[in-house]
């Protein structure tokens, strides 16, 4: 079936460190694919999507690219912030209209 | 976009009884989802809760322990019943305008069971 992989973490940081979660699937088909993101003590929020290949998702300095030759989805920042502590999913859509999730990153970033 | 909103937030609740959760969204939705998230754990899906017809449940998820309701396009609600410590997690409802949408998610509803 359908599934996520996700960098294991927790990945700890430096303010203004480059970040990448790397996040690959496995589908029949093209799913669109999500970044989630889920602040301290929040819920869980969309950060970007693309919805076929090459395309690229960004938000808020966040950026990925949908890749279907090597079936990734890997999140990047050049210049991660304290605020960017959190836990990020990587998420595709199943054919049921429901989400596939990876297990999360847990991202901290130091002053 | 929606807006989705969970009652309760939390609860403490005993081994043997049952906690109903509501979810409301403030738009017409097709499709509303509902997740557990165990404690440090990615999200897993329980069901789908269709409009009007019975809910679509996930392998090792049934209706008699999750009972789910869906009346209208705004509003479900998700029973956990006869509790038992292992349904401590957290519950999410989710809601998408369509299949390949982008899905919206509630607050959660964290629940503890003793």
């Amino acid at each position: 079936g359908d599934s996520v992989t996700q960098m294991e973490g927790p990945v700890t940081l430096s303010e203004e460190a480059f970040l990448t979660i790397n996040c690959t699937y496995t589908a029949t088909g093209y799913p669109s694919l999500f970044w989630y993101v889920q602040y301290p003590g929040e819920g869980l929020q969309l950060l970007l999507k693309a919805t076929k290949a090459d395309d690229k998702g960004s938000n808020k300095g966040f950026e990925a690219t949908y890749r279907k030759e090597t079936t990734s989805f890997h999140l990047e920042k050049g210049s991660v912030q304290v605020s960017d502590s959190a836990v990020y999913f990587c998420a595709l859509g199943g054919s049921q209209g429901n989400l596939i999730f990876g297990k999360g990153t847990k991202l901290s970033v130091k002053p | 976009s929606a807006v989705i909103s969970q009652k309760p937030s939390r609860d403490i609740c005993q081994r043997g009884t049952s906690l109903t959760i509501q979810c409301q969204v403030d738009s017409q939705v097709t499709m509303m989802f509902w997740y557990r998230q165990q404690p440090g754990q990615s999200l897993t899906l329980i069901a789908t809760a269709n409009q009007g017809s019975e809910a679509t449940y996930e392998s090792g998820f049934v209706i008699d322990k999750f009972p789910i309701s869906r009346p209208n396009l705004t509003f479900s609600t998700l029973t956990v019943s006869n509790m038992s410590p292992e349904d401590s997690s957290i519950y999410l409802c989710s809601a998408a305008a369509g299949s390949g949408y982008e899905q919206y998610f509630g607050p959660g509803t964290r629940l503890t069971v003793t």
